[in-house]
């Protein structure tokens, strides 16, 4: 079965400093993407960034990155220079490119929580 | 700013009634899916519309049902209210960019079964 699992319920970070949010996942599929998506106390799911199981290369968006170990089956997204604004829920979802005809379907993990101190 | 919207953002009812939310995309975004997030809990896949005929479903009864609108606005209809209904409905559409689909969500509606 699907899924991913995240085991930090909660991370505390200092401004300014890098934070690792993990995430591992279990697919038999070999085609899937992973995704990683904050979400603010107001409750929209905003996207950060996506990594293909066939990416060579580890994604990067700005101050996001991925750590995309396959052979572990993990995804990790690193914030590098934390700011303030970074306080939200952090969600990793995997979606398996085959699903029938639903290819857009996400699956959830349960979310890590990151407050960033002054 | 996804360009994707919802309403109404607060609702509350009582166990037994009938509830529509709405969504709207932008034009384009042909694919919308709505997901139900549970306070605590990452968001479940409901089911998903493909110019508009449902594709997909999660595990969810069909009490559950959906619409969607050659406007590119969608709804969720959900029958016969039980209180384990409350929860975040979030509504995302589908885009091709850097040719990778990605969804984009809406701010949610909070519903409150009672």
């Amino acid at each position: 079965a699907q899924k991913i699992t995240q085991t930090q319920p909660g991370m505390f970070v200092q401004e300014k400093e890098a934070v690792t949010l993990d995430c591992t996942y279990d697919t038999s599929d070999p085609s899937y993407g992973l995704f990683w998506y904050k979400q603010p106390s107001s409750g929209e799911m905003i996207f950060l960034i996506y990594q293909g199981s066939y990416d060579q290369q580890n994604a990067t968006e700005g101050r996001y990155s991925l750590n995309f170990q396959k052979a572990r089956k993990s995804a990790n997204l690193v914030i590098s220079a934390s700011q303030l604004g970074d306080s939200a829920m952090y969600f990793c979802a995997m979606r398996e490119e085959n699903y029938g005809g639903a290819t857009n379907k996400l699956i959830f993990g349960t979310g890590t929580l990151l407050a960033v101190q002054p | 700013e996804t360009g994707v919207t919802q309403s109404p953002t607060h609702l509350i009812k009582t166990r037994g009634q009938q509830v529509t939310l709405r969504c709207s995309s932008q034009s384009g975004h042909n694919t919308v899916s709505w997901y139900q997030q549970a306070l605590g809990q990452g968001p479940q896949f409901i089911f998903q519309y493909y110019r508009e005929e449902e594709n997909g479903r999660g595990n969810f009864p069909p009490r559950f049902s959906g619409l969607q609108f050659p406007n590119y606005s969608s709804e969720l209809n959900v029958n016969a209210l039980e209180l384990d209904d409350s929860a975040l409905y979030l509504c995302a559409s589908s885009i091709v960019l850097a040719g990778q689909e990605t969804q984009y969500f809406g701010p949610g509606t909070r519903l409150l079964v009672l």
